[in-house]
């Protein structure tokens, strides 16, 4: 059975700091590794996702890597601010569209 | 704009009463949604699969008699949470894949208290 986990739980930063977020995943057979962005009380962003073939994807501050060998992904924040306050979820799928979500890293940048 | 809509946002309903969630996609027709709960600080977990056109499929431990599916068009489904009670209190949040399955957009989630 697929688990998904991720460390830090939780994190508190001065902004500024560039930041690494992990998720780790016992079955490496997955086709793609998505990591999401979750407010307070609200619903899912989605910020990256990568294909099994790929080893990165970036998108502004962010970048995202997967390494399926060793089941794990980073995902990377340069330069964090305090807007980039919330809750980060890796999630790989099952049975195609059916997500199986990690425990989340719950992440405060203070000014 | 969101492309899944759920309402409603927040709801407190009495203890042994029903209430029901619906999630909509807005730009597309989705013939599979599936339904998450979340508890206080913990990660999302899948209860169930809406299939348009037949019955949910449900994970395993999740009641499909408490926890009612329908999916009624290409557009909508609905979980209702039957004969409710304080441990049902939870976030419940949709998703629904595009047709050609490269996107999977959430809802804006549901706030449930049950007091």
């Amino acid at each position: 059975k697929q688990e998904v986990t991720q460390i830090p739980a939780a994190l508190s930063v001065p902004e500024g700091e560039n930041l690494v977020l992990n998720c780790s995943f016992t079955d490496s057979a997955i086709y793609n590794l998505q990591w999401f962005r979750q407010d307070p009380g609200k619903g899912l962003t989605s910020l990256l996702l990568i294909q099994s073939s790929q080893r990165e994807q970036t998108s502004g501050r962010l970048n995202a890597s997967l390494d399926k060998s060793s089941g794990r992904s980073t995902l990377y924040i340069a330069a964090s601010q305090p807007g980039d306050s919330a809750t980060y979820l890796c999630a790989v799928p099952y049975n195609t569209d059916k997500l199986i979500f990690g425990t989340g890293t719950r992440l405060q940048v203070f000014p | 704009g969101a492309v899944v809509s759920q309402h409603p946002s927040r709801v407190i309903c009495k203890s042994g009463t029903s209430v029901k969630i619906e999630c909509r996609s807005l730009d597309f027709q989705a013939t599979t949604m599936f339904w998450y709960r979340q508890f206080p600080k913990q990660s999302l977990m899948l209860m169930a699969t809406s299939n348009e056109g037949s019955k949910a499929t449900y994970e395993q431990g999740v009641e499909k008699d408490k926890f009612l599916i329908n999916h009624a068009s290409l557009t909508l489904s609905t979980l209702t949470v039957t004969s409710a009670h304080p441990e049902d209190s939870s976030f419940y949040i949709c998703s629904a894949p595009t047709p050609f399955g490269n996107t999977i957009y959430f809802g804006e989630g549901s706030w449930l208290t049950v007091v």
